[in-house]
This record gives structure tokens, sequence and C-alpha cells, in this order.
């Protein structure tokens, strides 16, 4: 099965900084999502982007298909970014395969 | 539209006991999937239903079981529960076909 790495693990900014995340994954993929995990557990989609570069306001994605890996760019961060950001592509349908998360706090 | 709706939210159950969750998609929504995230394994398929019928599986043992009705609600059973169920349980809603999936507030079970 597909197998997916994201990195760094854990990351501490200062709010105000700029920071990437990144997805690594082991075969093709016709779906990915990025996600951020609230303290209360609930899962908010980002971004739905198997291909190519999404904007949302200080958010963006970049996912490189052919070369399996995909970015996630947080601008201007705030305290309210602070939580745990997954990728999650899938090579069927809607079986998403979560990496282990990249764990964000943004200080003040 | 309303959002996905699990519940109960909250649950605690003994070992032996079974348990049932329920997920209640978006509107116009007919694929539900099931997750369980532990701090050891993370985030983990379970199994995906569309128009009731079971489409995709993880690796999970047979204790855990779902249906679909024709509505689209779900539901997933688990018989038998061990400690190592305890977890949050989310479902995620999706019109069925390579597109984003949304997920809801999730069911934190606890197993004593």
């Amino acid at each position: 099965g597909i197998q997916v790495e994201q990195s760094p693990p854990d990351l501490i900014l200062q709010e105000g900084a700029n920071s990437t995340l990144r997805c690594n994954f082991s075969d093709s993929v016709n779906n990915l999502q990025w996600f951020h995990q609230n303290p209360w557990g609930q899962l908010i989609n980002l971004f739905y982007i198997p291909s190519g570069t999404k904007q949302n306001g200080r958010l963006s994605a970049t996912t490189v298909a052919t070369e399996r890996y995909s970015l996630l760019y947080i601008s201007s961060s705030q305290t309210t970014d602070s939580g745990v950001y997954f990728c999650a592509p899938s090579g069927g349908y809607n079986k998403l395969i979560f990496g282990a998360g990249t764990r964000l706090a943004v200080h003040p | 539209k309303a959002g996905v709706t699990q519940t109960p939210r909250y649950l605690i159950k003994t070992r032996g006991q079974q348990v049932t969750l329920s997920c209640s998609p978006i509107s116009g929504h007919r694929s539900v999937s099931w997750y369980q995230q532990t701090p050891g394994q993370g985030l983990q398929f379970l199994f995906e239903y569309f128009s009731e019928t079971q489409r995709n599986k993880g690796n999970f043992p047979g204790r855990f079981s779902g249906r679909q009705f024709s509505n689209s609600r779900s539901e997933m059973n688990v018989s038998t529960l061990e400690l190592g169920d305890s977890a949050l349980y989310l479902c995620a809603s999706s019109g069925g076909g390579l597109e984003t999936q949304y997920f809801g507030p999730g069911t934190r079970l606890l197993v004593l």
C-alpha cells in the first residue's frame, strides 16, 4: 500500500513567520487532501489537491504527482494555526492514507 | 448545508461489551468512510460505504463492522471490545467520486 512520510514532525514558530510542510508518498495517487486537526480532534479540510497548485488566503499547496510529493505553505502564521497538519493521499476513491502529521505550535 | 454529524460524541464501555456509533453525512453525499485515530497507530482507514455497499475495507479484525442505510446514514459496530479499541472514531462523507471528503467531529470511545 501507499506509504506517507511527513516532515518535519514538529515545528515551532513565532507569530508572523512562514513555513513549509512536506509530504512524500510512495506510489501514484489519484486523490490527495491536506487537513488541519484542531485541539478538539476535528479534521478540517484545507485542500483537495491531487496535482497542481491552489491558494486559500495565507495557505497554499502544491502537489507534484510525478515526483510523489506535496507541499503546504503557511504564510504570516497566527496562533490559531497551531495544531496538527495531515497529508492524506489515496490510490482509490475514498480510502485516505494518513501520514503521521506535522505538529505546529505558533507562539505570540 | 449541515455538516457531518456523529453520535454519541463520548462513550465509556467496559471490555467485552459492544458499541454502535452513528454517522449522518452531508445531505446528498452517498459515501461514508470510517477512520480510527489512536496515539500509537495514528489515523487508520476502517471501511467505506457507498450506496449501502461496502466499497473499501482496511486491515481491521472482523469485530469491526459497519453498514449504510438507504438515507446514506452509516453505523459502525465494534463487538467484544478490547482496551486497545479506545480511540477517536471519525467518519467522513463525500459524493463518492474523486473529491473532497468532509469529516465529522468524531466519537471518543474509552474502553475500561
